[in-house]
């Protein structure tokens, strides 16, 4: 069965560039979640996307933004990188409701030097 | 914040059943309690999810209390592929439509 697609796997890039993660989620899933996990930490929620509006707000810094396109994939885009934005980010896809699982991706490793 | 409680770690014996407790005394009527497992390097992995009722499924069982104050994630089998983070999770409608609120979950380790 499809899975959620992230891409890339793995990007390195230097303080203050920007980064953009990509999410392709399940087909016919039309909620989208991003999380993110440091070395050593449980997952914190970002922020999640429902029918392409924003739905809900974690912990997600001003410098980070996100949007979930038509076609239902999602971009995060983070900019002025620091050091500690180094982590694993975890897409995540369901369709709407309490009662749905989330299926998560294999996550990009974000590397901030 | 994550309305859930769960031992920091746990172990087991291959081939044997495991236990995982789950304490949830603050949770609303409505929310379902939902279970993820965390391999070393990969994505949060759906177990299983149930509001009142015992639920089953081909990796795991939940048996959740009458009160709803506490649930146990039932393995029975263990096999060296279950050494996982283990996190129980309640839903949390804060916002619109809700997400996941993980909180340290047990870490399961399987003794051959």
């Amino acid at each position: 069965a499809a899975g959620v697609i992230q891409s890339p796997r793995h990007l390195i890039k230097e303080k203050r560039e920007t980064a953009t993660l990509k999410c392709y989620p399940i087909p016919r899933h039309d909620t989208v979640y991003w999380y993110q996990q440091g070395p050593g930490q449980d997952p914190q929620f970002l922020i999640s996307f429902y029918e392409k509006m924003q739905s809900d707000k974690g912990s997600i810094p001003d410098r980070f933004s996100a949007q979930q396109f038509s076609d239902y994939h999602s971009e995060l885009n983070m900019s002025s990188l620091e050091l500690g934005d180094s982590a694993l980010y975890f897409c995540a896809s369901s369709t709407q409701g309490m009662d749905s699982p989330l299926h998560f991706g294999n996550g990009t490793r974000l590397t901030v030097t | 914040d994550a309305k859930t409680t769960q031992p920091n770690s746990m172990e087991s014996n291959e081939e044997e059943p495991v236990h995982l407790p789950c304490n949830h005394s603050t949770i609303s009527g409505t929310d379902y309690i939902h279970w993820y497992r965390q391999l070393p390097s990969q994505g949060p992995e759906y177990v299983i999810h149930g509001l009142t009722s015992n639920v089953n499924n081909r990796m795991a069982s939940l048996a959740i209390a009458e009160d709803r104050k506490s649930s146990t994630l039932i393995l029975h089998r263990a096999t060296l592929r279950d050494a996982a983070v283990y996190y129980c999770i309640s839903w949390d409608y804060g916002g619109s439509q809700g997400n996941l609120i993980f909180g340290k979950g047990t870490k399961l380790s399987v003794k051959p």
